[in-house]
């Protein structure tokens, strides 16, 4: 059974701040794994996805790495602004409708 | 391009009453549709997903149910809800591209059974 961490479960840094936050997955047999960003109350908001084939995918100031082999991923959030603050989410599909696994999230607080 | 509505935004409601959620897609054909439940400090868990009119399939036994009667329209439904089916609820559907599908989902419904 697929199992995903993240860790910080909280994050709390100035503004202006490159910062990562970590993923981890304890079966390497995946098909992609997704980064979202939450805001509180509101639904998931698709950053990135990353294929098994891939190591990283970039938007603007936000790049996700893969590294499968180790079971981990990560996002880098480049000049972190107060409007990146959110809970960032990894889901990890690992083939089938049915078999995307959901991280707790890291809560991020971006202060001014 | 692609939206997905949902609704309402807020629901409280005593226990026993029933329950229908409903999401539609636009901009789109025969997406994957899916239902979540989001709970304080756990992850998010699949509660049904479909992927044609008619199909539905059911991740855990519970007091819900889910159908689809369109294409782009899911609705999640109890006769009697429970205390324990307060929560957060997403709906969400699948763009499959190759061997690999992207999420997106609504805004959500916050549950409250009192």
């Amino acid at each position: 059974k697929q199992e995903v961490t993240q860790i910080p479960a909280a994050l709390s840094v100035p503004e202006g701040e490159n910062l990562v936050l970590n993923c981890s997955f304890t079966d390497s047999a995946i098909y992609n794994l997704q980064w979202f960003r939450q805001d509180p109350g509101k639904g998931l908001t698709s950053l990135l996805l990353i294929q098994s084939s891939q190591r990283e995918q970039t938007s603007g100031r936000l790049n996700a790495s893969l590294d499968k082999s180790s079971g981990r991923s990560t996002l880098y959030i480049a000049a972190s602004q107060p409007g990146d603050s959110a809970t960032y989410l990894c889901a990890v599909n690992s083939g089938g409708y049915q078999k995307v696994t959901f991280g707790i999230g890291t809560k991020l607080q971006v202060i001014p | 391009s692609q939206t997905i509505h949902q609704w309402p935004a807020t629901l409280v409601q005593p226990v026993g009453s029933p329950l229908s959620l409903e999401c539609t897609v636009e901009g789109t054909s025969n997406p994957n549709l899916y239902w979540y439940r989001q709970a304080a400090g756990r992850g998010l868990q699949l509660l049904f997903y479909s992927v044609g009119i008619g199909q539905i399939s059911s991740e855990v036994p519970q007091n819900l149910s889910a159908s689809r009667p369109q294409d782009r329209q899911f609705i999640l439904s109890s006769k009697k809800l429970l205390l324990s089916d307060s929560g957060f609820y997403l709906c969400a559907w699948g763009l499959i591209s190759t061997t690999n599908e992207k999420l997106f989902f609504g805004s959500g419904t916050q549950l409250s059974v009192l």
